[in-house]
């Protein structure tokens, strides 16, 4: 119930390309979803977030998109950059839990030059 | 947007010693702090939620004795591991929510505290 399922585990984009993460969750009372972006030796930083309320959230080249029936969210990163190779989590929380995080499992991107 | 600082950013200690990471939002105020543990390539791990004045709730699985959590105020939290065993070197990273400082529902991260116990 509690659980966030991510996917792929790794990606590798060509620079320029569109990288595309996926998630899923089960809890319905998740009402909160950030997407952070982890790299090496560093703790985590929001990147995007999205209330169930909108089905898209778009913020430069980083767009979640939401479809609340399916119980599914996605990131997609237009133009990669070799910059943009990190980790990415999707997380969920709900107001009632204090904003706890639930975490996916990660996803490593890698975008080539 | 609101930080949150921890300290040390790494740290080496001998097997049975007893280490403390600080955990500080810089520009606001957190009532409630989480604790995570990472290990390499792998996801984040919550071990305790924080809690300013009262007691902290740890998750299934972590020893509360061993890892020693205090809020002492709006604005710090402190991890102690004690007794430290090899198995214990791991990143530990800290988060706050986002409240009057920050976006309501936000949770900022500390840079993390690599621990090595050797």
């Amino acid at each position: 119930q509690q659980q966030v399922k991510q996917s792929p585990q790794s990606l590798i984009v060509q620079k320029g390309g569109i990288s595309i993460i996926n998630c899923a969750y089960e809890n319905t009372a998740f009402d909160y979803f950030p997407w952070y972006q982890q790299f090496p030796g560093k703790g985590p930083a929001l990147l995007i977030a999205i209330r169930p309320d909108v089905s898209e959230k778009k913020e430069g080249r980083f767009t979640i998109s939401f479809n609340k029936s399916a119980k599914q969210f996605s990131l997609h990163i237009m133009d990669s950059q070799p910059g943009d190779s990190a980790t990415y989590f999707c997380a969920a929380s709900s107001s009632g839990s204090a904003r706890q995080l639930t975490f996916g499992s990660g996803t490593q991107l890698t975008v080539l030059p | 947007g609101a930080v949150v600082s921890q300290h040390p950013s790494w740290v080496i200690c001998k097997s049975g010693t007893s280490v403390k990471i600080e955990c500080r939002s810089l520009d606001f105020q957190a009532t409630t702090m989480f604790w995570y543990r990472q290990f390499p390539k792998q996801s984040l791990m919550l071990m305790a939620t924080s809690n300013e004045g009262s007691k902290a709730t740890y998750e299934q699985g972590v020893e509360k004795d061993k890892f020693l959590i205090n809020h002492a105020s709006l604005t710090l939290s402190t991890l102690t591991v004690t007794s430290a065993h090899p198995e214990d070197s791991s990143f530990y990273i800290c988060s706050a929510p986002g409240g009057w400082g920050g976006r309501r529902g936000t949770q900022y991260f500390g840079p993390g505290t690599r621990l090595t116990v050797l």
